[in-house]
């Protein structure tokens, strides 16, 4: 089965400053990976999504995210933080049989910006 | 872009009551939705997912008689709480992408059910 572990329920930083949301998976087959943001009482939004091609993948509002096989690893990074990236974000999975449809979850990193 | 539209966006009920809440993607058809549900703090759960034209796929632990999915059209999908309790109460939130292999995952932004 596949999953993904989000380290960190909590992460701050000061504006200005690097955003790293760690993420890492497991699944015995060559995964999908996602970044997702939500905001308070919103759906999901799509931030990046690693499909194979290039394992430095950049995505919306400045975040990217490297694949490293080696590590099992997927961390999302900014960087410089802004006020407005401060957001609950979910690293999720999927294989190659479900495409990027059935998506696995972690279970969330909330960043928080301060001044 | 392709939007994906909730509705209601919130909801209080009595115990004992049933309620719905409607998924529609506006601007693509999907044979596909899905169903999720969020606590707290805490990440989305897949209930089920919704097939247009056929029955819903649940999840293991999640009652289908209890949560009544029905995607009667390309655009539509319901969930239907019945008989809502207060542990019933949560977020939940739907998904919808076009029908096209990879195309990735919209959702809609989520109904808060409050079940007093």
């Amino acid at each position: 089965a596949q999953s993904v572990t989000q380290l960190g329920s909590h992460v701050s930083v000061s504006e200005g400053a690097l955003v790293l949301l760690r993420c890492n998976y497991s699944s015995s087959v060559p995964p999908y990976l996602f970044w997702y943001v939500q905001y308070p009482n919103q759906g999901l939004q799509l931030l990046l999504k690693y499909t194979s091609a290039a394992t430095l993948v950049k995505g919306i509002n400045g975040f990217e995210a490297e694949f490293k096989k080696s590590e099992t690893s997927f961390h999302l990074t900014k960087p410089s933080a802004h006020m407005s990236d401060a957001a609950e974000y979910f690293c999720a999975v999927s294989d190659r049989n479900t495409g990027f449809q059935k998506l696995v979850f972690g279970t969330g990193t909330r960043l928080l910006v301060s001044p | 872009g392709a939007v994906v539209s909730q509705h209601p966006s919130w909801v209080i009920c009595k115990s004992g009551t049933s309620v719905k809440i409607e998924c529609r993607s506006l601007d693509f058809q999907a044979t596909t939705m899905f169903w999720y549900r969020q606590f707290p703090k805490q990440s989305l759960m897949l209930m089920a997912t919704s097939n247009e034209g056929s029955k819903a796929t649940y999840e293991q632990g999640v009652e289908k008689d209890k949560f009544l999915i029905n995607h009667a059209s390309l655009t539509l999908s319901t969930l239907t709480v019945t008989s809502a309790h207060p542990e019933d109460s949560s977020f939940y939130i739907c998904s919808a992408s076009r029908d096209i292999s990879n195309s990735p995952l919209h959702f809609g932004n989520g109904t808060r059910l409050t079940v007093t």
